[in-house]
């Protein structure tokens, strides 16, 4: 069964400083991997996916996130960050060969100081 | 529509009743899954659409859970004889790609804001 586990529940950053979210997975596959963002009273919404096609993965809003193999890790990052990158993070898995039966980690909450 | 659709927005129940959760997926997307999300956690799978073929409902936590899309657009989480176990936020999600084709394509899952449950 595949599995995600996200280190840190709360992480707070100030602007303009490193975005740094972790991500470690689990799967008897070769996994396909998401990031998705939750902004109060919304939807999630896709920031990125790996699908094997590269390891370094862009996403929207300036984040990307690089898939190890050897560490079985797929951390999300952003250079430089602003207000409104204050939201809920969540590492997702796929069930098989990047259908959208996730299994999602239990989330990172993202705070920016000024 | 522009996105996926849920309502209501709010549900307050009382411990024994049913309730009824409804989405509509962007037109003319063929899959839609639900969602579980407790409050803290991350979003659990609870079932999957494809048109109106309920293809996986291995997520259901019990047989109070039933969810239905007869013409394959609009679908409907039910909820029999609620219990306080039931609160959260269930969420529907839809997306124009068939789960059962390989390989992945580029087509993203759609979410809507959610149904936030809460059992008294």
């Amino acid at each position: 069964a595949q599995s995600v586990t996200q280190l840190g529940s709360h992480v707070s950053v100030s602007e303009g400083a490193l975005v740094l979210l972790r991500c470690n997975y689990s799967s008897s596959v070769p996994p396909y991997l998401f990031w998705y963002v939750q902004y109060p009273n919304q939807g999630l919404q896709l920031l990125l996916k790996y699908t094997s096609a590269a390891t370094l993965v862009k996403g929207i809003n300036g984040f990307e996130a690089e898939f190890k193999k050897s560490e079985t890790s797929f951390h999300l990052t952003k250079p430089s960050a602003h207000m409104s990158d204050a939201a809920e993070y969540f590492c997702a898995v796929s069930d098989w060969y990047g259908n959208e039966k996730l299994t999602f980690g239990t989330g990172t909450r993202l705070t920016i100081i000024p | 529509g522009a996105g996926v659709s849920q309502s209501p927005r709010y549900k307050v129940a009382k411990r024994g009743q049913d309730v009824a959760l409804r989405c509509d997926p962007i037109s003319g997307h063929v899959s839609l899954f639900w969602y579980q999300q407790a409050l803290g956690q991350g979003p659990e799978f609870l079932t999957y659409f494809q048109n109106e073929a309920q293809l996986d409902k291995s997520g259901l936590p019990s047989d109070r859970f039933f969810a239905e899309r007869p013409e394959g657009s609009v679908s409907t989480l039910k909820i029999q004889r609620t219990q306080q176990e039931d609160s959260a936020v269930y969420l529907c999600a839809s997306s124009s790609r068939e789960m059962t084709v390989f390989p992945a394509t580029n087509e993203k899952l759609f979410f809507g804001s959610g149904t936030q449950l809460s059992v008294l």
